[in-house]
């Protein structure tokens, strides 16, 4: 099983500010990673996927990177709807894992 | 507009069983593979179960294998999870979730929660 993890476990930042989070891979995922936003009391949304490609209505300030075994979630300047719990997802191989999350919160 | 409305989460005791329904809407769903992923409290995601849109292929977790079933009902719109010899540590948010090309999840229902308790 490909264990992803997270970091930091929370980032306190303010509005404006660019917030990066970190997936690490315990083995190599090729480009086979999403990202996920969960707000509390709702379902995950779906925000990058395949590394860099934003999802349907995400705004441009969300962008994805990396390859391999290392990869970054980066939002460019911070709006207050944006803080919120992060997961990163691989689907490189069986099981699907998802990683421990990133909270955004305001600092 | 998609949408995936979870049902059938409840308390139960452990060693019971419970069928989580979740109804479609919006999309053609037999074209669809279909997903289950839990969220224990506090937690984060863990991944369960998939069936593909004709139902002709199905996968399980490891945690869930032998104890859970996923079918679906394409007529009705309806994916389903039945679980059995129900644990504490399956307690936990139900999520349906469908798949975007790739095994990733695009949409999500609310939830349903599955509490394991005596």
């Amino acid at each position: 099983e490909i264990v992803l993890t997270q970091s930091p476990d929370t980032l306190s930042l303010s509005p404006g500010e660019r917030a990066t989070l970190s997936c690490r891979a315990s083995q190599s995922v090729s480009s086979s990673l999403a990202w996920y936003q969960q707000k509390p009391g709702q379902a995950p949304r779906l925000l990058i996927y395949d590394t860099s490609n934003r999802a349907t209505g995400i705004p441009a300030r969300f962008s994805g990177s990396g390859s391999g075994t290392d990869f970054t979630l980066t939002i460019s300047s911070l709006e207050p709807e944006d803080f919120a719990l992060y997961y990163c997802q691989q689907r490189s191989n069986w099981p699907l894992t998802f990683g421990g999350g990133t909270k955004v919160e305001i600092k | 507009e998609v949408q995936l409305v979870e049902s059938g989460g409840g308390l139960v005791q452990p060693g019971g069983s419970l069928r989580l329904s979740c109804i479609a809407s919006g999309f053609t769903f037999s074209l669809y593979t279909m997903h289950w992923v839990r969220q224990a409290p506090g937690t984060g995601l863990e991944y369960v179960s998939a069936i593909t849109g004709n139902g002709d292929s199905i996968y399980y977790a490891n945690s869930v294998k032998g104890r859970f079933t996923i079918s679906r009902d394409n007529s009705k719109n309806t994916l389903y999870l039945q679980m059995g010899s129900l644990r504490p540590d399956d307690m936990a948010i139900y999520y349906c979730a469908r798949e975007r090309a790739g095994y990733y999840f695009d949409f999500w229902g609310q939830g349903t929660l599955v509490t394991v308790s005596s």
